[in-house]
């Protein structure tokens, strides 16, 4: 199986600021690499399809970069509604499988 | 409007059976591959199983192979998890999840609570 493994596992940040969030894979998974983001309560959303594909609807302040085993979520400048856990997932291969989660809370 | 609804969710013992159902409205159901996946209490998420448009290929997580079983009936747009020999490990709000461009799950239901305990 695949691992993700996701850094930081929360982060504190203030409204306005530039934030990244690193996901790595255990082993090459090409560009099958998604991103999500989860609000108290409710599903998942996609964010980011194919490692840097920006899903319909969501801002631009939203991008992802990276190909093989490194991946990279950045948000160019926190809204209040940013603040949410943020899962990678990878979809080169079975199991789907998802990193531990990012918490991004305000400062 | 793309909608999927899950349903079927409760309280179970362990050992019991629940049947889950995920009903899709707004798209081609029969296009689509469709996964479930769950979130046990404050943890994160675990893919659970997976179906292809056709039935014809389906997938399982390890922690549920032989005890779960995924289906699906493009004729009533809905997706189901049987899921039978619960353990209290199963509890969690199960999701049903779209697959779509690179596997990516693009639209989720807004999920249901199992929760197995005597």
């Amino acid at each position: 199986d695949i691992q993700m493994t996701q850094s930081p596992s929360s982060l504190s940040a203030s409204v306005g600021d530039r934030v990244t969030i690193t996901c790595r894979a255990s082993q090459s998974i090409s560009s099958f690499l998604n991103w999500y983001q989860q609000k108290p309560g409710k599903a998942p959303k996609l964010l980011i399809y194919a490692a840097s594909s920006l899903q319909s609807g969501v801002p631009s302040r939203f991008s992802g970069s990276g190909s093989g085993t490194d991946f990279t979520l950045t948000i160019s400048s926190l809204q209040p509604e940013d603040f949410a856990t943020y899962y990678c997932q990878q979809s080169y291969s079975t199991p789907r499988t998802f990193g531990q989660g990012t918490r991004l809370e305000i400062k | 409007e793309v909608q999927l609804v899950e349903s079927g969710g409760g309280l179970v013992q362990p050992g019991g059976s629940l049947r889950l159902s995920c009903a899709a409205s707004g798209f081609t159901f029969s296009s689509y591959s469709m996964n479930w996946v769950r979130q046990a209490p404050g943890k994160g998420l675990e893919w659970v199983s997976y179906i292809s448009s056709s039935s014809s290929t389906i997938y399982y997580a390890d922690s549920v192979k032989g005890r779960f079983t995924i289906s699906r009936d493009n004729a009533k747009n809905s997706l189901y998890l049987q899921m039978n020999s619960l353990r209290d490990e199963d509890t969690a709000v199960y999701y049903c999840a779209r697959a779509a461009l690179r596997g990516a799950f693009d639209i989720w239901g807004q999920g249901t609570m199992v929760t197995v305990s005597s």
